[in-house]
């Protein structure tokens, strides 16, 4: 069975410093991507941030950055200067050929002032 | 604004009642999900369609159905509703049936039932 776990159920950092999300997954696809989506208070759903699995450098999105180990099935996320507006849910996603995400329980992230 | 849209915003009933969730996807896109979060819950996938057809079915209870539509929006059913349905529903639209395109989400609807 997929699977992705999201070991930190709760997060706080101050603001400006930097804050790691950790993510790990198990797929039976060759060809996946994992993403990294942000629940603020509002419970939009956004995307920050997605990897193809086959691409070894990992993706960057302005302060949002991954660091993909595929060995170890490791997918965290990296959050430089954090803002008070990155509080927020994170979920982590692993996603492929099939016809549902995958999906992980998520880590609360408050960043505070 | 991810160009999904969902109505009602709010919805509130009583146990034992039928009310249908509505989702407009992505102007483009063939597919659309529904999700189920419980308040600081993570989402449960509950339905795949795409392109009016199911393409994967989650923890769906009985009591709930989907369908998509040609024009291809969605609706979520639900019926003989119970205190435990309450809860924020997501639709979410991507442009192909396959998992690793970006899923683009709905604000919800919040469903409380009485």
């Amino acid at each position: 069975a997929q699977t992705v776990t999201q070991s930190q159920p709760e997060m706080s950092v101050q603001e400006a410093e930097t804050v790691t999300l950790s993510c790990t997954y198990d797929t039976s696809e060759n060809n996946y991507y994992l993403f990294w989506y942000k629940q603020p208070p509002s419970r939009q759903m956004i995307l920050v941030i997605r990897q193809e699995a086959y691409k070894q450098q990992n993706a960057t999105e302005n302060r949002f950055s991954v660091n993909f180990q595929k060995a170890a099935k490791s997918f965290s996320l990296k959050i430089s200067d954090s803002q008070l507006g990155d509080t927020a849910m994170y979920f982590c996603a692993s996603g492929g050929s099939n016809y549902q995400l995958i999906w992980g329980a998520g880590t609360k992230l408050i960043i505070k002032p | 604004d991810s160009g999904v849209t969902q109505t009602p915003k709010h919805l509130i009933t009583a146990t034992g009642q039928r009310v249908t969730l509505r989702c407009s996807p992505r102007s483009g896109d063939l597919s659309v999900y529904w999700y189920q979060q419980s308040l600081d819950q993570g989402l449960q996938f509950l339905i795949h369609y795409y392109n009016g057809e199911e393409r994967a079915k989650g923890n769906i209870l009985e009591r709930f159905s989907a369908q998509q539509f040609p024009d291809l929006h969605s609706e979520l059913n639900l019926s003989s509703l119970e205190l435990g349905d309450s809860a924020l529903y997501f639709c979410a639209s991507s442009a192909t049936a396959a998992s690793y395109n970006e899923q683009f989400f709905g604000p919800g609807t919040r469903l409380t039932v009485l």
